[in-house]
């Protein structure tokens, strides 16, 4: 089955550690993306890429980073310097030109907790 | 640049009865208006989406409805189900642009049995 998988579910972090969250895509989309989830808020776009070797800061970039070195590969790194990191996080995939036209297809999401 | 306000954040329903969301937008240059359905657990689906030129739509129980002078779309579900309980997100963006979409801030829909 094609889909959007993220891992791990459930991420524990000391204050300082940078951490990766791994999203893969089966689904042959150009496009991916991730987002922050956090309650009442909304979901906040950190960064998107709509092809590899090349990616967007979204609204929220600071303290977070990327990579797109493969087609079906979008890892999120939360650094440091991420001030809150605690939060939900949701990876996508669009076929170009969306989703401003169509259908963003989203993970199941990572929950990270910093302690 | 865009901002989409969601009410309510929060809405009980009994079976069978209609639940409707609101959002407003304020970019008068937004011509589509998606919504997203997220169950507990999971990553958001879309479940409909219009775009400016009409201002109606409808898939069987849901229905969406845009009124461009006001700025305002709504989602609409009749004969709600327990299975409708989630978290609703409406969204705005600009066909064509590069601008993404702007999500609101999402209604947690509760269809009490």
């Amino acid at each position: 089955d094609g889909g959007i998988t993220q891992s791990p579910k459930y991420l524990f972090r000391k204050e300082g550690q940078n951490v990766t969250l791994s999203c893969e895509q089966n689904l042959n989309h150009d496009a991916m993306y991730w987002y922050r989830q956090d309650p009442g808020q909304g979901l906040r776009l950190i960064y998107y890429s709509q092809i590899v070797n090349d990616f967007q800061k979204g609204d929220i970039a600071e303290g977070y980073s990327v990579s797109r070195e493969k087609k079906e590969s979008f890892p999120l790194t939360v650094t440091s310097a991420q001030k809150n990191p605690t939060a939900f996080y949701l990876c996508a995939s669009s076929v170009l030109g969306a989703p401003n036209t169509g259908e963003l297809f989203f993970g199941e999401g990572s929950r990270l907790t910093v302690l | 640049g865009e901002n989409v306000e969601q009410h309510p954040s929060t809405l009980s329903v009994q079976e069978g009865d209609s639940a409707v969301i609101k959002c407003t937008y304020s970019d008068s240059a937004s011509n589509y208006f998606p919504w997203y359905k997220q169950e507990l657990g999971k990553g958001p689906q879309l479940i409909i989406d219009i775009r400016s030129n009409v201002g109606e739509k409808k898939d069987q129980r849901i229905a969406v409805t845009l009124n461009k002078t006001a700025k305002h779309f709504s989602l609409h579900i009749t004969e709600t189900q327990p299975e409708d309980s989630a978290v609703y997100f409406c969204a705005a963006s600009i066909v064509g642009s590069a601008r993404q979409l702007t999500f609101g801030s999402g209604t947690q829909l509760t269809v009490l049995p």
